[in-house]
Protein backbone atom coordinates (compact mmCIF):
# COMPACT_ATOMS: atom_id res chain seq x y z
CA UNK A 1 0.00 0.00 0.00
CA UNK A 2 1.22 3.55 -0.82
CA UNK A 3 2.23 5.55 2.51
CA UNK A 4 4.05 8.16 3.72
CA UNK A 5 6.06 8.41 7.17
CA UNK A 6 7.35 11.34 8.40
CA UNK A 7 8.98 9.47 11.74
CA UNK A 8 9.59 12.80 13.45
CA UNK A 9 6.23 14.82 14.81
CA UNK A 10 8.43 17.61 17.12
CA UNK A 11 11.62 18.57 16.01
CA UNK A 12 13.81 21.53 17.95
CA UNK A 13 16.81 23.45 16.77
CA UNK A 14 18.66 26.40 17.64
CA UNK A 15 18.65 29.47 14.86
CA UNK A 16 21.13 29.04 12.91
CA UNK A 17 22.02 25.25 12.91
CA UNK A 18 21.13 23.01 10.36
CA UNK A 19 18.45 21.14 9.72
CA UNK A 20 16.94 17.41 8.09
CA UNK A 21 13.70 16.23 8.36
CA UNK A 22 12.67 12.71 7.22
CA UNK A 23 10.30 11.08 4.71
CA UNK A 24 10.07 7.17 3.90
CA UNK A 25 7.66 6.63 1.53
CA UNK A 26 5.99 3.15 0.11
CA UNK A 27 5.09 3.53 -3.81
CA UNK A 28 4.46 0.92 -6.46
CA UNK A 29 5.30 2.97 -8.94
CA UNK A 30 7.95 6.09 -9.82
CA UNK A 31 7.33 8.50 -7.35
CA UNK A 32 6.34 11.80 -7.54
CA UNK A 33 7.40 13.51 -4.02
CA UNK A 34 6.67 16.88 -2.41
CA UNK A 35 7.80 18.98 0.57
CA UNK A 36 5.10 21.26 1.94
CA UNK A 37 5.17 24.12 4.34
CA UNK A 38 2.13 24.84 6.77
CA UNK A 39 2.91 28.42 8.65
CA UNK A 40 0.18 28.51 11.55
CA UNK A 41 -2.97 29.65 10.40
CA UNK A 42 -2.37 29.42 6.93
CA UNK A 43 -2.38 27.01 3.60
CA UNK A 44 0.15 25.03 2.60
CA UNK A 45 2.93 25.98 0.59
CA UNK A 46 5.03 23.97 -1.51
CA UNK A 47 8.89 23.77 -1.21
CA UNK A 48 10.11 21.30 -3.73
CA UNK A 49 9.26 18.55 -5.58
CA UNK A 50 10.77 15.53 -7.42
CA UNK A 51 9.54 13.54 -10.37
CA UNK A 52 13.14 12.38 -12.04
CA UNK A 53 16.56 13.42 -12.90
CA UNK A 54 18.66 15.25 -10.13
CA UNK A 55 18.20 13.19 -7.16
CA UNK A 56 18.90 16.76 -5.27
CA UNK A 57 16.66 19.07 -5.34
CA UNK A 58 16.75 22.77 -4.57
CA UNK A 59 13.46 24.30 -3.62
CA UNK A 60 12.46 28.00 -2.05
CA UNK A 61 13.50 29.37 1.38
CA UNK A 62 16.82 27.87 1.42
CA UNK A 63 15.32 24.25 1.17
CA UNK A 64 16.88 21.15 -0.57
CA UNK A 65 16.07 17.12 -0.25
CA UNK A 66 17.71 14.43 -1.93
CA UNK A 67 15.60 11.66 -3.38
CA UNK A 68 17.62 8.09 -2.15
CA UNK A 69 15.48 5.40 -4.27
CA UNK A 70 17.31 2.25 -2.13
CA UNK A 71 16.39 3.82 1.35
CA UNK A 72 12.84 5.31 -0.38
CA UNK A 73 13.69 8.46 1.73
CA UNK A 74 13.39 11.86 0.40
CA UNK A 75 14.45 14.13 3.81
CA UNK A 76 14.76 17.94 3.73
CA UNK A 77 17.44 19.37 5.03
CA UNK A 78 18.66 23.39 5.04
CA UNK A 79 21.86 24.10 6.62
CA UNK A 80 20.71 26.91 8.51
CA UNK A 81 17.40 27.91 10.13
CA UNK A 82 15.92 30.70 10.51
CA UNK A 83 13.30 31.78 13.67
CA UNK A 84 10.86 31.70 10.38
CA UNK A 85 11.00 28.56 9.31
CA UNK A 86 9.29 27.54 12.56
CA UNK A 87 5.88 25.59 10.88
CA UNK A 88 4.73 22.61 10.40
CA UNK A 89 6.23 20.59 7.63
CA UNK A 90 4.49 17.79 5.17
CA UNK A 91 6.23 15.36 2.96
CA UNK A 92 4.26 13.56 0.42
CA UNK A 93 3.78 10.79 -2.51
CA UNK A 94 1.83 10.51 -5.82
CA UNK A 95 0.03 11.86 -8.42
CA UNK A 96 -2.76 12.64 -10.58
CA UNK A 97 -0.97 11.39 -14.24
CA UNK A 98 -4.38 8.79 -14.18
CA UNK A 99 -8.11 8.95 -12.87
CA UNK A 100 -6.71 6.31 -9.83
CA UNK A 101 -3.85 8.17 -8.41
CA UNK A 102 -3.83 10.46 -5.41
CA UNK A 103 -1.38 12.22 -3.07
CA UNK A 104 -0.84 11.23 0.46
CA UNK A 105 0.52 13.23 2.58
CA UNK A 106 2.61 12.21 5.53
CA UNK A 107 1.42 13.41 9.27
CA UNK A 108 3.91 16.15 9.45
CA UNK A 109 6.55 17.31 11.44
CA UNK A 110 6.55 20.80 13.32
CA UNK A 111 9.63 22.40 13.63
CA UNK A 112 10.55 24.21 16.52
CA UNK A 113 13.06 27.17 16.59
CA UNK A 114 14.98 28.24 19.67
CA UNK A 115 16.60 32.26 19.85
CA UNK B 1 -1.14 35.19 -0.62
CA UNK B 2 -1.81 31.86 -3.10
CA UNK B 3 -4.60 33.77 -5.26
CA UNK B 4 -7.00 31.01 -4.04
CA UNK B 5 -9.84 32.53 -1.94
CA UNK B 6 -12.00 29.83 0.21
CA UNK B 7 -15.05 31.20 2.43
CA UNK B 8 -15.87 31.26 4.58
CA UNK B 9 -13.15 31.20 7.06
CA UNK B 10 -15.23 29.54 9.89
CA UNK B 11 -18.34 27.64 10.16
CA UNK B 12 -20.15 26.25 13.44
CA UNK B 13 -23.35 23.97 12.80
CA UNK B 14 -24.74 21.12 14.64
CA UNK B 15 -24.81 17.63 13.82
CA UNK B 16 -27.18 16.24 10.97
CA UNK B 17 -27.05 19.36 9.07
CA UNK B 18 -25.46 20.42 6.17
CA UNK B 19 -23.26 23.25 4.59
CA UNK B 20 -21.51 24.40 1.69
CA UNK B 21 -17.73 25.47 1.63
CA UNK B 22 -16.96 27.50 -1.76
CA UNK B 23 -13.59 27.92 -3.21
CA UNK B 24 -12.21 30.19 -6.23
CA UNK B 25 -8.85 28.83 -7.67
CA UNK B 26 -6.05 31.39 -8.91
CA UNK B 27 -6.67 32.75 -12.00
CA UNK B 28 -5.96 30.49 -15.18
CA UNK B 29 -5.95 27.31 -12.84
CA UNK B 30 -8.49 24.52 -13.87
CA UNK B 31 -7.70 21.99 -11.27
CA UNK B 32 -9.25 22.25 -8.20
CA UNK B 33 -8.77 19.95 -5.15
CA UNK B 34 -10.45 19.25 -1.83
CA UNK B 35 -8.68 18.50 0.91
CA UNK B 36 -9.51 17.63 4.75
CA UNK B 37 -7.11 18.30 7.69
CA UNK B 38 -7.70 16.84 11.02
CA UNK B 39 -5.69 16.09 14.39
CA UNK B 40 -6.41 12.60 14.14
CA UNK B 41 -6.56 11.84 9.98
CA UNK B 42 -4.07 14.21 9.24
CA UNK B 43 -4.10 15.79 6.04
CA UNK B 44 -6.22 13.72 3.45
CA UNK B 45 -6.65 14.31 -0.01
CA UNK B 46 -11.03 14.18 -1.10
CA UNK B 47 -11.59 14.86 -4.38
CA UNK B 48 -10.20 16.47 -7.83
CA UNK B 49 -12.10 18.24 -10.65
CA UNK B 50 -10.26 19.68 -13.84
CA UNK B 51 -12.16 22.36 -15.79
CA UNK B 52 -15.56 21.35 -14.51
CA UNK B 53 -15.17 17.56 -14.86
CA UNK B 54 -14.48 14.98 -11.73
CA UNK B 55 -11.05 13.67 -12.30
CA UNK B 56 -9.67 11.79 -8.95
CA UNK B 57 -11.27 10.74 -5.76
CA UNK B 58 -9.64 10.52 -2.33
CA UNK B 59 -11.09 9.75 1.11
CA UNK B 60 -14.36 11.34 0.57
CA UNK B 61 -17.19 10.50 2.30
CA UNK B 62 -20.65 9.67 0.49
CA UNK B 63 -22.12 12.28 2.91
CA UNK B 64 -19.64 14.82 1.01
CA UNK B 65 -20.23 15.86 -2.49
CA UNK B 66 -18.35 18.35 -4.82
CA UNK B 67 -18.98 20.22 -8.35
CA UNK B 68 -16.60 22.31 -10.56
CA UNK B 69 -18.57 24.99 -12.30
CA UNK B 70 -18.16 26.52 -15.50
CA UNK B 71 -16.24 29.62 -14.08
CA UNK B 72 -14.25 27.15 -12.32
CA UNK B 73 -15.44 28.10 -8.27
CA UNK B 74 -15.95 24.92 -6.84
CA UNK B 75 -18.52 24.31 -3.75
CA UNK B 76 -17.60 20.95 -1.50
CA UNK B 77 -20.96 20.22 0.25
CA UNK B 78 -21.03 18.02 3.21
CA UNK B 79 -24.23 17.07 4.78
CA UNK B 80 -25.38 14.82 7.25
CA UNK B 81 -22.61 16.67 9.38
CA UNK B 82 -21.10 14.38 12.45
CA UNK B 83 -18.74 15.59 15.42
CA UNK B 84 -16.23 13.92 13.51
CA UNK B 85 -16.40 16.26 10.45
CA UNK B 86 -14.80 18.93 12.30
CA UNK B 87 -11.78 19.95 10.26
CA UNK B 88 -9.95 22.34 8.12
CA UNK B 89 -10.92 22.06 4.90
CA UNK B 90 -8.58 23.07 2.14
CA UNK B 91 -8.85 24.09 -1.60
CA UNK B 92 -6.00 24.17 -3.89
CA UNK B 93 -5.58 24.67 -7.60
CA UNK B 94 -3.10 24.24 -10.17
CA UNK B 95 -2.71 25.53 -14.08
CA UNK B 96 -3.10 21.19 -15.22
CA UNK B 97 -4.43 18.56 -14.33
CA UNK B 98 -1.76 16.16 -12.66
CA UNK B 99 -0.82 16.64 -9.91
CA UNK B 100 2.92 17.60 -10.93
CA UNK B 101 2.17 20.97 -11.45
CA UNK B 102 2.49 23.31 -7.88
CA UNK B 103 -0.53 23.06 -6.38
CA UNK B 104 -2.03 26.47 -4.55
CA UNK B 105 -3.61 26.25 -1.28
CA UNK B 106 -6.17 28.07 -0.12
CA UNK B 107 -6.40 30.08 3.56
CA UNK B 108 -8.66 26.82 4.83
CA UNK B 109 -12.64 26.57 6.00
CA UNK B 110 -12.69 25.71 9.93
CA UNK B 111 -15.71 23.72 10.42
CA UNK B 112 -16.93 23.03 14.00
CA UNK B 113 -19.83 20.56 14.25
CA UNK B 114 -21.26 20.58 17.89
Amino acid sequence: AQSVTQPDIHITVSEGASLELRCNYSYGATPYLFWYVQSPGQGLQLLLKYFSGDTLVQGIKGFEAEFKRSQSSFNLRKPSVHWSDAAEYFCAVGSFLNRDDKIIFGKGTRLHILP
Amino acid sequence: DSGVTQTPKHLITATGQRVTLRCSPRSGDLSVYWYQQSLDQGLQFLIQYYNGEERAKGNILERFSAQQFPDLHSELNLSSLELGDSALYFCASSVGLAGVDEQYFGPGTRLTVT
